[in-house]
């Protein structure tokens, strides 16, 4: 199984839907959660972190399901500038190399049609 | 602040060439990253640093060399290129190694292509 799992998609929603992301992880002992951005073509950014509470930006939901081991991203009245590709980012346990260590999921593409 | 940059933006090299890649942040950050993003496989960590002076190997870190002399630069270098080293190429820095630290900055990447 890999570490990070996410669906490639593409999924092609219409403006104004409501769009949801899961991505599954491997190791329980997994210690932070993110989301990550990335426009075609450009590098990455940081969409939000994703707390065990869960948690909201505008538009965007993040939540963590430990038990099950999976992180969710929502993203509601979808705008046609919410295309891009998705990167699920977890940070795996201290293994004492100096650092801890980002593993990235492949991405889910979303694209928001007019 | 410039942020994270890399230079070049794009190379095309010969089979058994070399080359450097270099990154540089004006962030004061002392962790510094390199990875290769290819399709259908994500982004795959090669070399990374926690400060200067040091260098540590990633998850795919064969065919490629490092070195953090100054903080502020990074350097990846192929020392005899091959096909397989065609992709783009993303160097990141981080402030810090906390986990509350988590924003990685990008920079915009690199694309090489190996003939």
């Amino acid at each position: 199984r890999k570490e990070v799992e996410q669906d490639p998609g593409p999924f092609n929603v219409p403006e104004g839907a409501t769009v949801a992301f899961n991505c599954t992880y491997s190791n329980s002992a997994s210690q932070s959660f993110f989301w990550y951005r990335q426009d075609c073509r450009k590098e990455p950014k940081l969409l939000m972190s994703v707390y065990s509470s869960g948690n909201e930006d505008g538009r965007f939901t993040a939540q963590l399901n430990r038990a099950s081991q999976y992180i969710s991203l929502l993203i509601r009245d979808s705008k046609l500038s919410d295309s891009a590709t998705y990167l699920c980012v977890v940070i795996l346990p201290y293994s004492g190399a100096g650092s801890y260590q980002l593993t990235f999921g492949k991405g889910t593409k979303l694209s928001v049609i007019p | 602040n410039a942020g994270v940059t890399q230079t070049p933006k794009f190379r095309v090299l010969k089979t058994g060439q070399s080359m450097t890649l270099l990154c540089a942040q004006d962030m004061n950050h002392e962790y510094m990253y390199w990875y290769r993003q290819d399709p259908g496989m994500g982004l795959r960590l090669i070399h990374y640093s926690v400060g200067e002076g040091t260098t540590a190997k990633g998850e795919v870190p064969d065919g490629y060399n490092v070195s953090r002399l100054k903080k502020q630069n990074f350097l990846l270098g192929l020392e005899s290129a091959a096909p397989s080293q065609t992709s783009v190429y993303f160097c990141a820095s981080r402030p810090g190694d906390s986990l509350n630290t988590d924003t990685q900055y990008f920079g915009p990447g690199t694309r090489l292509t190996v003939l």
